[in-house]
């Protein structure tokens, strides 16, 4: 089945303490990004690529860090958190730039 | 810079009754243009998309779009709604044109409710 999927689902963790939400998706797509979605504010682009080894600034990357060294594979880094990053993630992925974009089913983080 | 406007928070229509949600964007290229709605718990799923042609789209569920271009409108409608279309909806714009890859920038989003 054609997917993109992210773990952990939910996440609560504490200030300063380092975690990787995990993105993945099976469906050769070159194009992979992240978004945070808030109340109100819809969803943001955090970061976002267009193939292995390239990747680039969304719209609020701040805190955030993302690497992309296989084409599947699209980590979300968070290397100190705060609790203004808590929020509901999404990855998503698609063909090309251009193309439909796959959402996964979405981490929700609480930072304590 | 591209942005996307649902001036509607909230909606609430009755069981069998028409839909329209309003979308609004900003753009100065050509836009391509896309509805997803995002069920509680769940991720967003495409409901239809405009890149040219036809300006009125048919979507999934029985939803249809109309791409207005004097107006920089593509709002969603449906003639019956159905209880199961209780949902979040967003509206997102993007360029054939620009050399950004960056992709979509989505509305802040319009929850339905459906009453019985």
């Amino acid at each position: 089945e054609a997917q993109v999927t992210q773990n952990p689902r939910y996440l609560i963790t504490v200030t300063g303490k380092k975690l990787t939400v995990t993105c993945s998706q099976n469906m050769n797509h070159e194009y992979m990004s992240w978004y945070r979605q808030d109340p109100g504010l819809g969803l943001r682009q955090i970061y976002y690529s267009m193939n292995v080894e390239v990747t680039d600034k969304g719209d609020v990357p701040e805190g955030y860090k993302v690497s992309r060294k296989e084409k599947r594979n699209f980590p979300l880094i968070l290397e100190s958190p705060s609790p203004n990053q808590t929020s509901l993630y999404f990855c998503a992925s698609s063909l090309s730039r251009q193309d439909t974009q796959y959402f996964g089913p979405g981490t929700r983080l609480t930072v304590l | 810079a591209q942005s996307v406007t649902q001036p509607d928070i909230h909606i609430t229509v009755s069981e069998g009754a028409s839909l329209e949600l309003r979308c609004n964007y900003s753009y100065g290229a050509t836009p391509y243009l896309f509805w997803y709605v995002q069920s509680p718990g769940q991720g967003l799923q495409l409901l239809l998309k405009y890149f040219s042609g036809d300006t009125l789209v048919q979507g999934i569920k029985g939803f249809e779009a109309e791409f207005k271009r004097s107006q920089s409108s593509f709002n969603l409608r449906k003639p019956s709604v159905h209880w199961s279309d209780a949902a979040e909806y967003f509206c997102a714009v993007g360029s054939i044109s620009s050399g950004s890859a960056r992709q979509l920038t989505f509305g802040s989003g319009t929850q339905l409710t459906v009453l019985p």
